[in-house]
């Protein structure tokens, strides 16, 4: 069975600040893929990130960077100098290779950037 | 390029009654994916559609039904609703990138 674990449920931080969402997960495949998400209130899942199981590379999008590690089982999301822009609820999830596009969510990190 | 489009974006329903849910995926994609948001279990999948044919299915009931049209057009439908299937419902498709792409949802309310 797969599960994703997102310990944190709600982070508050001030503009500029930044900010590290954690995911931990568990599967028993030896190829998997991890996705991060990001939900603001308008409700639409907005894609962010894919990362293989094979790809330890950490990733660096603008503000975003991804750190992935296979030996502690965490992929995890850190948004640097925050905006008010990125608050929304982010959520980690998880498949198998060959799960077709049967992801298997945590229960997400409400991210709020005040003034 | 378009996204991925849900209509509609609400709906009121009675106890009883059976809702279908439509979904148009991005131009190209042919595999489509429903979701179930609640506050109470998260993000549940559901089903997915690949050229028309279930390719896999969530542990929901029998109550729960989709189908994918030749256009790749997706409808889920909820036949007898229960007060527990109030939820945003998510759709969402993918193209041969392997990324999955969602729309707005349709936020259906059971009264």
């Amino acid at each position: 069975a797969q599960k994703v674990t997102q310990a944190q449920t709600e982070i508050s931080v001030v503009e500029k600040e930044d900010v590290t969402l954690d995911c931990v997960y568990e599967t028993r495949d030896t190829t998997y893929y991890l996705f991060w998400y990001k939900q603001p209130p308008s409700g639409e899942l907005v894609f962010l990130i894919r990362r293989n199981s094979f790809d330890e590379q950490n990733e660096i999008s603008g503000r975003y960077s991804w750190n992935f590690q296979k030996s502690t089982s965490s992929f995890n999301f850190t948004i640097t100098a925050s905006q008010v822009v990125d608050s929304a609820v982010y959520f980690c999830a998880l498949s198998a290779r060959g799960g077709g596009n049967k992801l298997t969510f945590g229960t997400g990190t409400q991210l709020k950037v005040e003034l | 390029k378009a996204g991925v489009t849900q209509t509609p974006r609400y709906l009121i329903k009675t106890r009883g009654q059976q809702v279908t849910l439509s979904c148009s995926p991005i131009s190209g994609h042919r595999s489509v994916s429903w979701y179930q948001q609640t506050p109470g279990q998260g993000l549940q999948f559901l089903f997915e559609y690949f050229s028309e044919t279930q390719r896999n299915k969530g542990n929901f009931p029998g109550r729960f039904s989709g189908r994918q049209f030749s256009n790749s057009r997706s409808e889920m439908n909820v036949s007898t609703l229960e007060l527990g299937d109030s939820a945003l419902y998510l759709c969402a498709s993918r193209g041969t990138d392997e990324k999955l792409f969602f729309g707005s949802g349709t936020q259906l309310s059971v009264l």
